[in-house]
């Protein structure tokens, strides 16, 4: 059963800060994994898709990477801005025989950049 | 292009009373879920179609979730009776198909709070 953990939980940073956030997956037969951002009490914002055959992603001031043998994804933030606080997720795609995609989900790590 | 779109917004409701989601998905795409998420917790499938047809509803409480997509196009999820347990956001996401390399577009989500 295909497990997708995040660390942290939750994070706080000062404005201006570079970090990291973390995703790490139990099953590496994925075909995709993306990362999304969810603002308090919204729905769902894609910002990078990784295709399995992918190393990494990039669009704007974010960086993602794709580790499928060790299951392991991580997003970073270059210059963090208090706009960035939100909720991270990460999600993989599984294929499943007849079903087609399938995509779970960590539970997310809540940022908060102060000013 | 169109994102997905979700209504209501906001329902709050009574235990054993019965509620109605709605949500129309992007042009074209063919493969559409619902996810529940509760408070804290990453989205959980509740069902996916393809086109008009149910592909997995395999963790659906069938006996009081129900969900229908009309002609391959709108769907809807119904709760009845609804519990407190039930109180959550329902997020829609659609995809042009349910293959590997395609990505997930959300709905900004309907948040149903059962009192």
């Amino acid at each position: 059963k295909q497990e997708v953990t995040q660390i942290p939980a939750a994070l706080s940073v000062p404005e201006g800060e570079n970090l990291v956030l973390n995703c790490s997956f139990t099953d590496s037969a994925i075909y995709n994994l993306q990362w999304f951002r969810q603002d308090p009490g919204k729905g769902l914002t894609s910002l990078l898709l990784i295709q399995s055959s992918q190393r990494e992603q990039t669009s704007g001031r974010l960086n993602a990477s794709l580790d499928k043998s060790s299951g392991r994804s991580t997003l970073y933030i270059a210059a963090s801005q208090p706009g960035d606080s939100a909720t991270y997720l990460c999600a993989v795609k599984l294929m499943i025989y007849n079903q087609g995609g399938k995509l779970i989900f960590g539970q997310g790590t809540e940022l908060s950049v102060k000013p | 292009e169109a994102g997905v779109a979700q209504s209501p917004r906001y329902k709050i409701i009574e235990k054993r009373q019965s509620v109605a989601f709605w949500c129309n998905p992007i042009s074209g795409h063919a493969t559409l879920y619902w996810y529940q998420q509760i408070l804290g917790q990453g989205p959980k499938l509740l069902i996916q179609f393809q086109n008009n047809g149910v592909v997995d509803d395999s963790q659906l409480p069938k006996d009081r979730f129900s969900a229908e997509r009309l002609k391959g196009v709108d769907s809807t999820l119904k709760i009845q009776p609804a519990k407190l347990e039930d109180s959550a956001v329902y997020l829609c996401a659609s995809s042009l198909e349910a293959g590997a390399h395609y990505g997930y577009t959300f709905g900004s989500g309907t948040r149903l709070t059962v009192v």
